[in-house]
């Protein structure tokens, strides 16, 4: 199957700095990918879909100025938590759609002290 | 906008037994329907999908199963192993709202042996 990859896979980062997260398909083009937030035993949550060349789309809640998005190529997008605080600590997830498939990355964990 | 509802949060089955986990969903259009299974601290992994012209799909001790009708799906995992156990998720996507999935709250499914 496809493969997505994400890094880092963790990263632990001081209250107040910016962290950038990226996420790649290997083998396949992607002019969308999307991205997700994990709580502790919670559900994925749809957090924005990237495209590539254009501004990314995001769901109802979610701040754009916080989680920047970049989607610059066909097999890069990333998403760059700005100003993090402690309660963006999260386990963030992204996915990418290969044909009627939907591939996720390994995740990246985030930890804002 | 689509909702998915997974139940139970929690299974627990001997080794050998099945296991089954089911979901509604609310929009009659969405026409895709994945099951990804989460292991501790990785990212998603589909094991099986279904889409809407098909009533039933099987891949060894995994099936699937449809009821448009009554707008809900089901995953059945036959004489379960210990390295079943793992969170269960389960998704629906309507291809027109950009394939964006939107996933049931989860499934912690404990094979003991």
């Amino acid at each position: 199957g496809a493969v997505v990859s994400q890094h880092p896979s963790r990263v632990i980062c001081k209250s107040g700095t910016s962290v950038k997260i990226e996420c790649r398909s290997l083998d396949f083009q992607a002019t969308t990918m999307f991205w997700y937030r994990q709580f502790p035993k919670q559900s994925l949550m749809l957090m924005a879909t990237s495209n590539e060349g254009s501004k990314a789309t995001y769901e109802q809640g979610v701040e754009k100025d916080k989680f920047l998005i970049n989607h610059a190529s066909l097999t890069l997008s990333t998403l760059t938590v700005t100003s993090a605080h402690p309660e963006d600590s999260s386990f963030y997830i992204c996915s990418a759609p290969n044909r009627d498939y939907q591939y996720f990355g390994p995740g990246t964990r985030l930890l804002v002290l | 906008g689509e909702n998915v509802e997974q139940h139970p949060s929690t299974l627990s089955v001997q080794e050998g037994d099945s296991a089954v986990i089911k979901c509604t969903y609310s929009d009659s259009a969405s026409n895709y329907f994945p099951w990804y299974k989460q292991e501790l601290g990785k990212g998603p992994q589909l094991i099986i999908d279904i889409r809407s012209n098909v009533g039933e799909k099987k891949d060894q001790r995994i099936a699937v199963t449809l009821n448009k009708t009554a707008k809900h799906f089901s995953l059945h995992i036959t004489e379960t192993q210990p390295e079943d156990s793992a969170v269960y998720f389960c998704a629906a996507m309507l291809r027109e709202y950009g394939n964006k999935l939107v996933f049931g709250a989860g499934t912690i499914l404990r094979v003991k042996s």
